[in-house]
């Protein structure tokens, strides 16, 4: 199984809504990660779990709070958003989140921050 | 500077054409090069993978990255339409586990 599920595929959710984004792989892979990707442009880093352990915050603000209940799952949960955080979220994996690894993604969820 | 810039293009191309895309990067240190391909609306999709300098080969696509230019590059031989996608190059840096994207360019192939 090479595969990165991500769920829900879109989501559409009020600024005082909470929700939740799951991410799942059974690769044995070490290492996940969140990204937020904005129309027509790259990919950019959020969140890094290392072992379970959150081990980046690129500085995201706190109405993104990131969990890793265990080895499989990697989730995103969401409160009091803005529509500027409308976007791609994409999980990726790797091995260990070692100079060796390469990082697979899955296919995102589109969310929409009415 | 930016860590990894990219032409954004759009590129157009007609089918059968060679491809080349490029990237260029800031820090001569970087040694771990990715190319990834997307599809409107999808996840990035990982094609080519290389280390250091050199070219690596898969298929229709060729990898090729020169550190003493700090240029990396993916060519592609006979495009093919299916091949339209934005292509992404991207550098791992911050110790291993970051990975920084160039902006990506539109690649269409047509008929």
């Amino acid at each position: 199984d090479t595969e990165v599920t991500q769920t829900p595929k879109h989501l559409v959710m009020g600024m005082t809504n909470k929700k939740s984004l799951k991410c799942e792989q059974h690769m044995g892979h070490r290492a996940m990660y969140w990204y937020k990707q904005k129309a027509k442009k790259p990919p950019e880093l959020m969140f890094v779990y290392s072992y379970e352990k959150l081990s980046i915050n690129e500085s995201v603000p706190s109405r993104f709070s990131p969990e890793c209940p265990n080895s499989s799952l990697l989730n995103l949960h969401l409160h009091a958003l803005q529509p500027e955080d409308s976007a791609l979220y994409l999980c990726a994996t790797s091995l260990a989140g070692v100079n060796t690894d390469t990082q697979y993604f899955g296919p995102g969820t589109r969310l929409t921050v009415l | 500077q930016k860590e990894v810039e990219q032409d954004p293009g759009p590129l157009s191309v007609p089918e059968g054409a060679i491809v080349s895309l490029n990237c260029t990067y800031s820090n001569s240190a970087f040694q771990y090069f990715m190319w990834y391909r997307q599809y409107s609306r999808k996840g990035p999709e990982l094609l080519m993978y290389t280390y250091s300098s050199g070219n690596k080969e898969d298929g229709r696509f060729t990898a090729q990255v020169d550190k003493s230019s700090k240029y990396i590059s993916l060519f592609i031989r006979d495009s093919q339409p299916s091949d339209s996608a934005t292509y992404l190059c991207a550098i791992l840096t911050g110790g291993g586990n970051k990975l920084t994207f160039g902006t990506g360019t539109q690649l269409k192939v047509e008929l």
